[in-house]
C-alpha cells in the first residue's frame, strides 16, 4: 500500500516560516490534504487538494505538491500553530485513505 | 456547519465486538452525496483510516482491518455505525468520525472537512 513519510518533528522560531514535508512515490500526481491537530483535540483540515484552504484558515497556511514531495508551509509562525500536522491522500490503486505518520511542530 | 459526535462504550474486553455510532446534525438534503468515515488514533500515535460509507451506500474498508469491520448508515437518523469484531488491547485508541464532503460536478473530494470530538475506547485483556 501507499506510504506517506513525514519528519517526526520540525522546530521554528516565532514569525519565521515552517515547512513540513510529506514524501511519497510520485505524490505530485495525487491530491494531498493536510490536518492540524492540537493537543487533546480533533484534527482540523487546513489545506485540501494540495493548496486550497477551507474557509476560516489563515492565509499563512499554504501547500504545494510536486514530484515525490508535498509541502505544508506556515508563514509567520505563531505560538498557537504548535501542533501535530498530518498529510493524507486517497490511494486510487486500492481505493483507500492514507495518513502520514505526523509531524510535531514546535514553536521555539 | 455540520457537527458530528461519536458515541459508544469507553471500555470493552478482549475478543468482544465494538459498536460505535456517529450522529451528525444536518438536514438530510445536505447529506446527499457526502460520506462519513471512521479514523482512529492510538495514544501518542498517528491517525489511521478505518472505513468510509457514502450516501449512495458505497462502502470502503482499510485492507488490513477489512475482515473485522462493518460500516452501515441510517439516513433517517443521520447516523453511521461502525462495528469492529475481535477487539484486542492494541485497538485501544480514540475513534473519530469525520465527514467527506459531497460530490460536486462529478468530482469526489477525498478529504475530511469536519470531525467529531472523538471517543476513547480502551480494550482490556
Amino acid at each position: 500500500s501507499y506510504v506517506l513519510t513525514q519528519p517526526p518533528s520540525v522546530s521554528v522560531a516565532p514569525r519565521q516560516t515552517a515547512r513540513i514535508t510529506c514524501g511519497g512515490n510520485n505524490i505530485g500526481s495525487k491530491s494531498v490534504h493536510w490536518y492540524q491537530q492540537k493537543s487533546g483535540q480533533a484534527p482540523v483540515l487546513v489545506v485540501y487538494d494540495d493548496s486550497d484552504r477551507p474557509s476560516g484558515i489563515p492565509e499563512r497556511f499554504s501547500g504545494s505538491n510536486s514530484g515525490n514531495t508535498a509541502i505544508l508551509t506556515i508563514s509567520r509562525v505563531e505560538a498557537g500553530d504548535e501542533a501535530d500536522y498530518y498529510c493524507q491522500l486517497w490511494d486510487s490503486s486500492i481505493d483507500h485513505w492514507v495518513f502520514g505518520g505526523g509531524t510535531k511542530l514546535t514553536v521555539l | 456547519q455540520i457537527t458530528l459526535k461519536e458515541s459508544g462504550p469507553t471500555l470493552v474486553k478482549s475478543t468482544q465486538t465494538l459498536t460505535l455510532t456517529c450522529t451528525f446534525s444536518e438536514l438530510s438534503r445536505s447529506t446527499s452525496g457526502m460520506g462519513v468515515g471512521w479514523i482512529r488514533q492510538p495514544p501518542g500515535k498517528a491517525l489511521e483510516w478505518l472505513a468510509l460509507i457514502s450516501w449512495n451506500d458505497d462502502k470502503r474498508y482499510s485492507p488490513s482491518l477489512k475482515s473485522r469491520l462493518t460500516i452501515t448508515k441510517d439516513t433517517s437518523k443521520n447516523q453511521v455505525v461502525l462495528t469492529m469484531t475481535y477487539m484486542d488491547p492494541v485497538d485501544t485508541a480514540t475513534y473519530y468520525c469525520a465527514r467527506r464532503p459531497a460530490v460536486r460536478g462529478g468530482i469526489t473530494p477525498y478529504y475530511f472537512d469536519s470531525w467529531g470530538q472523538g471517543t476513547l475506547v480502551t480494550v482490556s485483556s
